[in-house]
């Protein structure tokens, strides 16, 4: 079974510092797909960055990146120059055709990293 | 343009009491997606549909019912609700679901305490 682990319940960084949150999955697919969703304290879920497995080249989006170790099946999240609104909780989640229904895909979740940005 | 929308926003049962959880998506998504939320665990699927008129199981369906009621909406219901179903419960949207490049599109969640 698929499994996606998030082994840092909880971080801080300065506002302005860079953080990185680690993720680690397993899986025996060759194709499939890495995401980084934000949770503030509004609860509502915001895709912050995705990784299609198929890509050598690791995701960007502007003060995000991500270093995505196909082979170690790890992928972590970069995020620099810290901002207070970068509060929230991050969670990496993979993508796979689901076993219940030809041709859906769906999430699994990692439980999470909650993030402190200190001013 | 308001995305995902839930209600109510937050809500207490008494166990055994029944209620239906609102989503509503105003992006001309095909499809709809319900997730529950527990501390300490990533998110769910409990349903979710693929298009208007279909709804098809997720990993943990057990207790709940949902009925697409046109492409907008999408209900979540709980029949008997019990303590072990007290939970976060987010509502999702995308525009497809058999591609995995079609981002889903999170409400800001309903929060809910069964006594």
């Amino acid at each position: 079974a698929q499994t996606v682990t998030q082994s840092q319940p909880e971080m801080s960084v300065q506002e302005a510092e860079t953080v990185t949150l680690s993720c680690t999955y397993d899986t025996s697919e060759n194709n499939y797909y890495l995401f980084w969703y934000k949770q503030p304290p509004s609860r509502q879920m915001i895709l912050v960055i995705r990784q299609e497995a198929y890509k050598q080249q690791n995701a960007t989006e502007n003060r995000f990146s991500v270093n995505f170790q196909k082979a170690a099946k790890s992928f972590s999240l970069k995020i620099s120059d810290s901002q207070l609104g970068d509060t929230a909780m991050y969670f990496c989640a993979f993508m796979k055709h689901a076993l219940f229904a030809s041709g859906t895909y769906k999430y699994i979740f990692g439980t999470g990293t909650r993030l402190k940005v200190l001013a | 343009n308001a995305g995902v929308t839930q209600t109510p926003k937050f809500q207490v049962l008494k166990t055994g009491q029944s209620m239906t959880l609102q989503c509503a998506q105003d992006m001309n998504h095909n499809s709809m997606y319900w997730y529950r939320q527990d501390p300490g665990m990533g998110l769910r699927l409990i349903y979710y549909s693929a298009s208007e008129g279909t709804t098809d199981k997720g990993e943990v369906p057990n207790g709940y019912n949902v009925s697409r009621l046109n492409k907008r909406e999408f209900s979540l219901r709980l029949e008997s609700a019990a303590p072990s179903q007290t939970s976060v419960y987010f509502c999702a949207s995308s525009a497809s679901s058999t591609s995995p490049t079609e981002t889903q599109y999170f409400g800001p969640g309903t929060r809910l305490l069964v006594l």
